[in-house]
């Protein structure tokens, strides 16, 4: 399967613990992006990734969160110190960067639950 | 401020009925609205882009158009398979070469056999 990975799937954690989260894009993208999606709303942008390089992050992206990308290729989204009001869906999405549409590709997320 | 608002949110179709979905907009300069569909706990899968007013793009029973302010994505003679939300979302150009998206909160539509 050559579609964008995440893992895992599904996290349950008590609220004050650290979760990260993993991402492995389309092989050929240079662009990552973290979405966050909660029940009945569409995704918001969380931050962007052009190779390994955070170029953009969105002020929903508290101090508690840190996402990385080493050498390009596969993403971390680390959360410190969860919140109830953490509990959502995060969307990793890649796309090429090169020629247009430049359509962004979603992996199937991770479910984050915080007790 | 840019915003995307679908309608209606919920919707309720008998198999083979067919109907329209809304996406309006309000983007300075759009580059690039997107149409995706989302099963439920699972990422969105990608179905059309558009560029320009006056776009039309189709796949199988959808058919998607643009104008200046909005876009409409039709589902011709619905499927019980083609229920699930459908997301509009326009791409926005920030520094960096950002392209990140904003989306609408969606249309969920159920398609009664």
């Amino acid at each position: 399967d050559t579609g964008v990975s995440q893992n895992p799937r599904h996290k349950i954690t008590k609220r004050g613990q650290n979760v990260t989260f993993r991402c492995d894009p389309i092989s050929e993208h240079n662009r990552l992006y973290w979405y966050r999606q909660t029940l009945g709303q569409g995704p918001e942008f969380l931050t962007y990734f052009q190779n390994e390089a955070q170029l953009e992050k969105s002020r929903l992206l508290s101090d508690r969160f840190s996402a990385e990308r080493p050498k390009g290729s596969f993403s971390t989204l680390e959360i410190q110190r969860t919140e109830q009001g953490d509990s959502a869906m995060y969307l990793c999405a890649s796309s090429s960067g090169l020629a247009e549409p430049n359509e962004q590709f979603f992996g199937p997320g991770t479910r984050l639950t915080v007790l | 401020e840019d915003q995307v608002t679908q309608s209606p949110e919920a919707l309720r179709l008998q198999e083979g009925e067919s109907s329209s979905l809304n996406c309006s907009y309000t983007v300075s300069g759009l580059r690039g609205l997107f149409w995706y569909r989302q099963d439920p706990g699972k990422g969105p899968e990608f179905l059309f882009t558009l560029y320009s007013a006056g776009e039309e793009k189709e796949k199988e029973r959808l058919k998607a158009t643009l104008t200046k302010k909005e876009s409409f994505l039709h589902i011709t003679a619905p499927k019980p398979e083609d229920s699930a939300t459908y997301l509009c979302a326009v791409r926005l150009l920030t520094s960096y070469g950002n392209n990140r998206l904003a989306f609408g909160k969606g249309n969920q539509v159920v398609v009664i056999p």
